[in-house]
């Protein structure tokens, strides 16, 4: 059975860090792409960062490029978000999610998600 | 990059009823969309992908169609279970982009 469970969210304020992890299992990790989406309160859902199988190619939503950094472990079977420069824009609850492919496609099995709230 | 737009933004229906939800990329992107519900506090499903291909698991009623920039997905007879908010997403390239989501409910 597939399982990918997030943690690492909390309460932070604005300006700083925050890394998230998600733990997989279930599945050959290092065969696919894995990606990071958000959902705001109330709100839609927004694509964030995707890493490819090899980590040869990683893309981000232009409001986040600059501030997080997705990285994965293979040998750990985990993901991760680094998250810096956090805003309040960025209060959402982070899923992390599986690839159906190594390079990108769309995403098959959802993790129940992180909560990250940035306030002061 | 490429935008994604939907319509409606909301709908009513009654159980039985045909459902018909557009999705309209701002460029081509081939066939390379998916289909998604998500149904309040529960993470999103998979439906669709690559356009029109059935999601292992995901009942006959859904079909989705399309390619370029335009796509459809539609409830051929929609359940209970069915209401709920569905959203597209382009896997052609990066960054990705979800459609603002259509929920639809009960009339």
């Amino acid at each position: 059975e597939v399982q990918l469970v997030e943690s690492g969210g909390g309460l932070v304020q604005p300006g700083r860090s925050l890394r998230l992890s998600c733990a997989a299992s279930g599945f050959t990790f290092d065969d696919y792409a894995m990606h990071w989406v958000r959902q705001a309160p109330g709100k839609g859902l927004e694509w964030v960062s995707g890493i490819s199988w090899n980590s040869g190619t990683i893309g981000y939503a232009d409001s986040v490029k600059g501030r997080f950094t997705i990285s994965r472990d293979n040998a750990k079977n985990s993901l991760y978000l680094q998250m810096n420069s956090l805003r309040t824009e960025d209060t959402a609850l982070y899923y992390c999610a599986k690839d159906m492919r190594g390079s990108g496609g769309q995403f098959d099995y959802w993790g129940q998600g992180t909560l990250v709230t940035v306030s002061s | 990059a490429i935008q994604m737009t939907q319509s409606p933004s909301s709908l009513s229906a009654s159980v039985g009823d045909r459902v018909t939800i557009t999705c309209r990329a701002s460029q081509g992107i081939r066939n390379d969309l998916g289909w998604y519900q998500q149904k309040p506090g529960e993470a999103p499903k998979l439906l669709i992908y690559a356009a029109s291909s059935l999601q292992s698991g995901v009942p006959s009623r859904f079909s989705g169609s399309g390619s370029g920039t335009d796509f459809t997905l539609t409830i051929s007879s929609l359940q209970p279970e069915d209401f709920a908010t569905y959203y597209c997403l382009q896997d052609y390239n990066y960054p990705r982009h979800f459609g603002p989501g259509t929920k639809v409910d009960i009339k």
